[in-house]
Parts: structure tokens; sequence; C-alpha cells
């Protein structure tokens, strides 16, 4: 039942994009992408509801693909504020509790 | 600015001792969960409320108990503590019907020796 991630890792220039994905054996209600920083609590960063359209905060964006049961972050022009861990959580029937991926750590460096 | 409140956040003690893990939230969110996480690790879902005087297993087996028995309060108990509880603990809420998203607290590093 835990979804997928993918990447393990990226590192990353300042300025260059990424792509993080997160896919599912069951079928979805929602992914939620968050953002946790070292010695800090997860932080929310945006949802992709079923027949969703793609979001997006900044330069940071997400797509939801129902028929493969995947959804993408992407991070375009990266800055080092990006780095940390970024996990996908999904849900199987609205309301019902978040299981989280594996997390995928980036890196951005200068 | 998220209003969920953990206490301790930073806990040492001996192996067998009962500890409470306190988590309190001002939002009267209906849902609330703790999550278990090693450092730099994935989060474990290891228990879940969807109001007072409900709660359930999350993924992860785990030897902790919890209650919720106001709203706002949903502590999560150790009878007796092990190396192996050595983690940090998440709780987090959200509402029903609201946007979905999970507000997390600070968490509580707890370390048996």
């Amino acid at each position: 039942q835990q979804p997928v991630q993918s990447p393990q890792a990226v590192i990353l220039r300042e300025g260059e994009d990424a792509v993080i994905n997160c896919s599912s054996s069951k079928a979805l209600y929602s992914v939620h992408w968050y953002r946790q920083k070292h010695g800090e609590a997860p932080v929310f960063l945006m949802i992709l509801l079923k027949g969703g359209e793609q979001k997006g905060h900044e330069k940071i964006s997400a797509s939801f693909n129902e028929k493969k049961q995947q959804s993408s972050l992407y991070l375009t022009a990266s800055q080092l504020s990006y780095s940390g861990t970024y996990f996908c959580g999904t849900e199987i029937q609205a309301g019902t509790a978040l299981i989280f991926g594996k997390g995928t750590t980036l890196s951005v460096s200068s | 600015e998220a209003d969920i409140y953990q206490t301790p956040r930073y806990l040492v003690i001996g192996t067998g001792k009962k500890i409470t893990l306190e988590c309190s939230q001002t939002m009267g969110h209906d849902k609330m969960y703790w999550y278990q996480q090693d450092p730099g690790m994935e989060l474990h879902l290891i228990h879940y409320s969807y109001g007072v005087n409900s709660t359930e297993k999350g993924d992860l087996s785990s030897e902790s108990t919890v209650s919720r028995i106001r709203t706002e309060h949903f502590p999560l108990t150790l009878e007796s503590a092990r190396p192996s509880h050595t983690s940090q603990y998440l709780c987090a809420s959200r509402r029903t019907g609201g946007t979905g998203e999970l507000f997390f607290g600070e968490g509580s590093r707890l370390t048996v020796l």
C-alpha cells in the first residue's frame, strides 16, 4: 500500500530542474506532497485530487495521472531553499489516513 | 502557522519506564495521527483517530497505545519503554472537509537507554 518514490536522491546546482515521481499500485483519491528540512516537521506543499487539475506553487508544480496512479513533482530553477526531503502521501478514499513514501532527498548547491 | 503542540520535545529515559507523549491542537480538527520517523527515514503511520472515542492502528505495528477523549488531545503511551522504541514521534491533524492538508507538530524525540 505504501507509494513508491523515485529517485531516492537528487543533487542539483542552483537553477537546475528536477522531477520526483510517486506511484501507487492502488487507485487513489488524492496525492499530497510535503517537504521536510533537517530537524523540522514536514510542511505541506500541495494536494492533487482525483479528477483535479495540475497544481502549482511558485516554481514548484505537480501533476496526477489517474490512469497510471502516478504523481510527479516538478521543481523548476531550483533554489538553495528547495533542499530537503520530499515525501508523497497517498489517500485511497477521502478522509482516510495518509500513507507516505520513503522520501526523496534533494540537495541544491550554489 | 499550525497550532499543534507536542511535549516533550526531547526525552531520554531508561528501559521499562512508562511514558506519555502529549499532542494537542487548537484548530478544532477532528482527525489526528501519530507517525514514527527514524532520522532521515520514512514516516510510518502508527495510530490515527477520526474523532472522539475513535482510535485505529496504523500500518506499522507499534506497542504504543493512544486515546482520544477530547477533540483537541491525542496522547500516545508506552507502558514499558525499550531501546527499540527510540525514534521521533510526529503528531498531525487535519479537518474533514477542509483542504486535506496535514498539519504536523514539531515532534517528540525519544531515546530509551
